[in-house]
Formats: C-alpha cells, sequence, structure tokens
C-alpha cells in the first residue's frame, strides 16, 4: 500500500476483554514499530520487529501485551484482560531496513477500555 | 536508557515571526535526531533530522541544529505561518540495532495570524 494502515482506527472495549490490533506496513518495509500515545505525551516504544521476529520488545508494559508479525509483513498487537490504564492511541511504524533509515508512522488504533 | 526532554510545552508566535523548540537527550550513544510533526488526529510525520556527524541541517524554513557535547539539538522554524500549527516532536535514536526512537513530550506551536 500506499502507506503504513492500521485497523480499526478506533476501538472500544470492556475491561478484562481482549483486543487484537491491525498494522500493514509500508511493502518491502522489513523493520516494524509499535508504539503507545497517551494524550498529551510524545509516542512510547512498545516493540520492534525485524522481519519475522521481535528483535526488541523491551517497551511491553506487562504480559498482557503481545504481538506477532509470522509472515514480516502484517503485524497484530494482542491485549489480554484490558485495563482502563490501556486506552491510548496505539501507532505503528516501519521502515525499509530498521537502521539508518526514516520510520514512517500509521494513522494509530484509538483504543478506550470502558 | 535514553531519555529526552522537550521545552517548551506549548508555544505561541506571531505569524511571520521564528519559533524554536529545544531538546536534551541522556545517552551519549544517540546518534539520530529526528523532528515530527503531528496535526490533530493525524499521524506523526517527519519534517527534518540530523545524524551524529553533522551539527546543522535546513530545508527552507526549517533548520536544526545538534551540540554533542552539550547532548542537546533544537528545531528552528523561521517566517512561521498558520500552517505550521501542530504539536511538534523530537526524539533521538541510537540507530545502532533499528530505528527505536525515544520522543520528548511534544510542543504544541500556534501561530496567530
Amino acid at each position: 500500500g500506499a502507506g503504513v494502515s492500521q485497523t480499526p482506527s478506533n476501538k472500544v472495549t470492556e475491561k478484562g476483554k481482549y483486543v487484537e490490533l491491525r498494522c500493514d506496513p509500508i511493502s518491502g518495509h522489513t523493520a516494524l514499530y509499535w508504539y503507545r500515545q497517551s494524550l498529551g505525551q510524545g509516542p512510547e516504544f512498545l516493540i520492534y520487529f525485524q522481519g519475522t521476529g521481535a528483535a526488541d520488545d523491551s517497551g511491553l508494559p506487562n504480559d498482557r501485551f503481545f504481538a506477532v508479525r509470522p509472515e514480516g509483513s502484517v503485524s497484530t498487537l494482542k491485549i489480554q484482560r484490558t485495563e482502563r490504564g490501556d486506552s491510548a492511541v496505539y501507532l505503528c511504524a516501519s521502515s525499509s531496513t530498521g537502521s539508518d533509515t526514516e520510520a514512517f508512522f500509521g494513522q494509530g488504533t484509538r483504543l478506550t477500555v470502558v | 536508557g535514553e531519555n529526552v526532554e522537550q521545552h517548551p510545552s506549548t508555544l505561541s508566535v506571531q505569524e511571520g515571526d521564528s519559533a524554536v523548540i529545544k531538546c536534551t537527550y541522556s545517552d551519549s550513544a544517540s546518534n539520530y535526531f529526528p523532528w515530527y510533526k503531528q496535526e490533530l488526529g493525524k499521524r506523526p510525520q517527519l519534517i527534518i533530522d540530523i545524524r551524529s556527524n553533522v551539527g546543522e541541517k535546513k530545508d527552507q524554513r526549517i533548520a536544526v541544529t545538534l551540540n554533542k557535547t552539550a547532548k542537546h539539538f533544537s528545531l528552528h522554524i523561521t517566517e512561521t505561518q498558520p500552517e505550521d500549527s501542530a504539536v511538534y516532536f523530537c526524539a533521538a535514536s541510537t540507530m545502532e540495532y533499528g530505528n527505536k526512537l525515544v520522543f520528548g513530550a511534544g510542543t504544541i506551536l500556534r501561530v496567530k495570524s
């Protein structure tokens, strides 16, 4: 596609439920990143994929958060037992090689846990 | 780990004036410093970046300066226009293994016409 695509654009879920957020990176980009942006804050790193593998998951806040990228393209961020504090905009970014190249961001998924 | 501080948090300027946003970073290994512009409800977009082997970079009305010794970098926008109004984020990365960005908290820039 022309840019990084994220679906859904908005997600409202009840506390305790499971959610999946999808990211479709720019075609051919091997590096994919997930960030979380709370209101009035800068994006906060969650996880980085190089190809199919999670090269750095040091930003995942706890074991309720998990992400996969099984074929090295689309990625899914999974959140179990959602809490109200998980409410934020989840941004995905991709870059062509992962080093020395610009990261392009998607529009984000606004997650609201009620 | 890396920590990036950004100020001011809000900045109002008159159209045509200059705007300066400053950031400091803590990790001397950081070597890539991009600036992103984010309009309300939209994605962050890269407007300019600088690498640690360069002290200054300019692109039309936008310039970025880097002082590696002091560990700070700044964004300069000249001849501001109303369409420059947005939130601006600085970030830092080591670029050693992936482009994991650590962002500042952002600056809300308002250009008054």
